[in-house]
């Protein structure tokens, strides 16, 4: 198994631009969730899903887009990139929430300009 | 709502010191608490959770008990190596954060040989 997948590893953008950091796991987990890691903030949850077709905001959601089409697959989309958003991204999955483990994919360092 | 309290670091010690990482939680019910690693340049991985009061996880050499009566969860090690030197998150995983997963801000480990 390669558990959690994250591309890309680091990516500068400029101010406005978009993009979409993408997130799979091979484990037939249900539950998925994006967070961001900023010094001395530690992590904090942006969006997370149940389930296929299911998802919900977390506790720092503006200014991104989560869809889950598949139990695989949940990338994480920035509209319209600001410097603010400069951090590292990790994806997690668990079996499914609260008081399971949950698994890290190794993180996307992203660069705002 | 819920939250997590860990000690601030850095925290830098010699090989084979004895650590101790404060952490102190407060939350409805009974949540689940962890304690995850992070070491340079990777995702955070489980190093060990508790699901009930009085419960002690461990893992390679790490310990912490769930005390109900003073809502805390200190990670201890009797003798650290420089292997151990990452950073630590407390969480938990409550009724009353609909059992989203919450973090502590994190207290980096550092390990002198």
């Amino acid at each position: 198994n390669a558990g959690v997948t994250q591309t890309p590893k680091f990516q500068v953008l400029k101010t406005g631009q978009s993009m979409t950091l993408q997130c799979a796991q091979d484990m037939n987990h249900e539950y998925m969730s994006w967070y961001r890691q900023d010094p001395g903030m530690g992590l904090r949850l942006i969006h997370y899903s149940v389930g296929a077709g299911i998802t919900d905001q977390g506790e720092v959601p503006n200014g991104y887009n989560v869809s889950r089409s598949t139990t695989e697959d949940f990338p994480l989309r920035l509209l319209s990139a600001a410097p603010s958003q400069t951090s590292v991204y990790f994806c997690a999955s668990s079996a499914t929430q609260g008081g399971e483990t949950q698994y890290f994919g190794p993180g996307t360092r992203l660069l705002v300009l | 709502g819920d939250s997590v309290t860990q000690m601030e670091g850095p925290v830098t010690l010699s090989e084979e010191a004895f650590l101790t990482i404060n952490c102190t939680y407060t939350a409805t019910g009974y949540p689940s608490l962890f304690w995850y690693v992070q070491y340079p340049g990777e995702g955070l991985q489980l190093l060990l959770k508790a699901t009930k009061a009085d419960d002690k996880g461990s893992n390679k050499g790490f310990e912490a008990t769930y005390r109900k009566e003073t809502t805390s969860f200190h990670l201890e090690k009797g003798s650290v190596q420089v292997s151990d030197s990452a950073v630590y998150f407390c969480a938990l995983s409550g009724y009353s954060s609909a059992s989203k997963i919450i973090f502590g801000s994190g207290t980096r480990l550092s390990i002198r040989p």
